[in-house]
């Protein structure tokens, strides 16, 4: 029983392209996060949502746009995708904003 | 500006040994501190905390000290096994309400048999 689980594991596709990542947990969390790791291997928190409000906005492109349906879900919508935006997109969720994190096992996402 | 850094990209240990991971801060703000521990493939896996509170916490095999004056944190594993063989993630949280956490670069330990 996967606790975060997102998907695909794998994305490639072409510039200019939309493409959406989904995220969903089991956990029973209110506060979901988007984070990216570059290829200097950082990870950057992008969003947190908190039952379903918005409450961490990082300096993240317009091009990137979070929907979280439910406190169970946190989908990343991404427009007009550029070479960039290559990376490695992890979805993690916790209690109320408390610690731990708890991380799915990442989208890589590839942009030829 | 990175606020949290790991200068060490990587630290080779033999089996049994001891391991220490360091992590350097410049946010004094930070209230938390966090390791995570990443498996290729897989996503960062929650290893072990501490508060700012606090100068030392173990668990097992795993200790964790924070020096606040040096803004130095550092992990030690005893003894390392080759299971270990990890990336390692240090992280800091922003005293606040959000859960907004800061990450190191991490530091790839390979425990040799």
């Amino acid at each position: 029983d996967t606790a975060v689980s997102q998907t695909p594991k794998y994305l490639v596709t072409q510039m200019g392209n939309d493409k959406s990542i989904k995220c969903e947990q089991n956990l029973g969390h209110d506060t979901m996060y988007w984070y990216k790791q570059d290829s200097k291997k950082f990870l950057k928190i992008m969003f947190s949502y908190n039952n379903k409000e918005l409450i961490i906005n990082e300096t993240v492109p317009n091009r990137f746009s979070p929907k979280s349906p439910d406190k169970a879900h946190l989908n990343l919508h991404i427009n007009s995708l550029e070479l960039g935006d290559s990376a490695v997109y992890f979805c993690a969720s916790s209690d109320q904003g408390n610690q731990p994190q708890h991380f799915g096992d990442g989208t890589r996402l590839s942009i030829l | 500006d990175q606020q949290v850094k790991q200068n060490s990209p990587s630290l080779s240990v033999q089996e049994g040994r001891i391991s220490i991971l360091n992590c350097d801060y410049t946010n004094s703000m930070f209230d938390y501190f966090l390791w995570y521990k990443k498996y290729p493939a897989e996503g960062p896996t929650f290893l072990i905390s501490i508060s700012s509170i606090k100068d030392k916490n173990e668990d097992g095999r795993f200790t964790v000290f924070l020096n606040k004056s040096a803004k130095h944190l550092s992990l030690h594993i005893v003894p390392s096994q080759p299971g270990d063989s990890a990336v390692y993630f240090c992280a800091a949280r922003v005293y606040s309400n959000t859960g907004k956490l800061i990450f190191g670069q991490g530091t790839t330990l390979q425990v040799k048999p």
